[in-house]
């Protein structure tokens, strides 16, 4: 079946804009995260979902940076103003949830860059 | 919080030789270890896990042990071929659908 998908792939952005980035769990997924991967790191938590809330933000680095999944699928990670150090790759995960499993399936990610 | 340290940062090998990556965790009540494949520019991909009510898991050329004890696991690829040049990241998290912790990863290359 199909697996995770992002969209877009990569987004080019000016220092202070607003970016909305994509993420399509595999279809019966009810987890889903975000995860930022910077040059040369592994990725890093920005925040988890279980159905329609989030389980877990403790990730997100400060209120410049907001996600959310209102019907229980697609998820959208905003961020406001952005600076030049949110230049990442942002990808996504997701996994069947509900203590079944807890292996997470990721996307190609966004690469973001902010000018 | 859980914090996952991982070696070595690069790893040259030559074809047919064997691959050892090595990764500690700190908080004794993670109980999964994921090990992850990511080619340049593609998204990281499950190669094996292994969870802590087991000892080491096997699947073909790809090893995982843990010592729960010593708190460390590691990835062993035998038999290395030019397709097994990657960055591999190890993770840790808590079973049940939480966040996984990961290493900063290893880029392994094989030398034909």
């Amino acid at each position: 079946g199909a697996g995770v998908s992002q969209t877009p792939s990569n987004k080019v952005t000016e220092k202070g804009k607003y970016v909305e980035l994509r993420c399509d769990p595999i279809s019966g997924h009810t987890a889903l995260y975000w995860y930022r991967q910077s040059l040369g790191q592994g990725p890093e938590f920005l925040i988890y979902f279980q159905g329609t809330g989030a389980a877990d933000d403790s990730g997100l680095p400060n209120d410049r940076f907001f996600a959310v999944r209102p019907e229980g699928s697609v998820s959208t990670l905003k961020i406001q103003r952005t600076e030049r150090g949110d230049s990442a790759v942002y990808l996504c995960a997701s996994s069947l949830g509900g203590r079944k499993t807890d292996t997470q399936y990721f996307g190609p990610g966004t690469r973001l860059t902010v000018l | 919080g859980e914090n996952v340290e991982q070696h070595p940062s690069t790893l040259s090998v030559q074809e047919g030789d064997s691959a050892v990556i090595k990764c500690t965790y700190s908080d004794s009540a993670s109980n999964y270890f994921p090990w992850y494949k990511q080619e340049l520019g593609k998204r990281p991909q499950l190669i094996i896990d292994i969870r802590s009510n087991v000892g080491e898991k096997k699947d073909q050329r790809i090893a995982v042990t843990l010592n729960k004890t010593a708190k460390h696991f590691s990835l062993h690829i035998t038999e290395t071929q030019p397709e097994d040049s990657a960055v591999y990241f190890c993770a840790a998290s808590i079973w049940g659908n939480t966040p996984l912790v990961f290493g900063k990863g290893t880029r392994l290359s094989v030398i034909a």
